[in-house]
């Protein structure tokens, strides 16, 4: 059973325009909710995180939007560049049972030129 | 200060083999994660390491055992190998009063043939 739920599989924006990913979740105690980017041969590196209690958060170019009572949050990336070509992972975990991360299945993200 | 490492960064082994995996965790950290990240998937949780001790497992079969010394680094054991098993194995490593920032390693990339 897939806790998180990511789409869309693959997406190609054009420099300079926005990336839109989603995520949808069941269990109402998940109360962490990261996103990570990884580069082909490298682990994944925390880019943002956001918990339940905001429904947006901000680190530069990076956004997340959180909507508690729809279950889902998204990560939008503003100004899109070719360097951020890269696999995007939602995760969600649950401090009551050692943030153990649930992970979506990943975004494929093209930047073109 | 380096973050976490791993070892091998590639291993082959043939059906029935027993493999073990090797992680650092990040400086001062003293909990460790392991996921198994199959091509094209989202990393799936195996176990968790505080202490000396398993404190979260998934959903992985007895196979998969694993042990963390007392300067916090961490072995992953697979037995009897199936071609199934072949994935990027990441380690992750955190603070046991913040497990919910993990970081993770490159990875070991493990082809069962």
């Amino acid at each position: 059973q897939q806790q998180v739920k990511q789409s869309p599989q693959s997406l190609i924006v054009q420099k300079g325009g926005i990336s839109i990913i989603n995520c949808a979740y069941e269990n109402t105690a998940f109360d962490y909710f990261p996103w990570y980017q990884q580069f082909p041969g490298k682990g994944p590196a925390l880019l943002i995180a956001i918990r339940p209690d905001v429904s947006e958060k901000k680190e530069g170019r990076f956004t997340i939007s959180f909507n508690k009572s729809a279950k889902q949050f998204s990560l939008h990336i503003m100004d899109s560049q070719p360097g951020d070509s890269a696999t995007y992972f939602c995760a969600a975990s649950h401090s009551n049972t050692g943030n153990q991360f649930y992970f979506g299945t990943g975004t494929s993200l093209t930047v073109i030129p | 200060d380096a973050g976490v490492t791993q070892s091998p960064t590639h291993l082959i082994k043939t059906r029935g083999q027993q493999v073990t995996l090797r992680c650092s965790p990040k400086s001062g950290h003293d909990t460790v994660s392991w996921y198994q990240q199959a091509l094209g998937q989202g990393p799936q949780f195996i176990f968790q390491y505080y202490e000396e001790e398993e404190r979260q497992r998934g959903n992985f079969p007895d196979r998969f055992s694993g042990h963390q010394f007392p300067n916090y680094s961490s072995e992953l054991n697979v037995n009897a190998l199936l071609l199934g098993d072949s994935a990027l194995y990441l380690c992750a490593s955190s603070l046991a009063l913040q497990q919910e920032t993990q970081y993770f390693g490159p990875g070991t990339r493990l082809l069962v043939l």
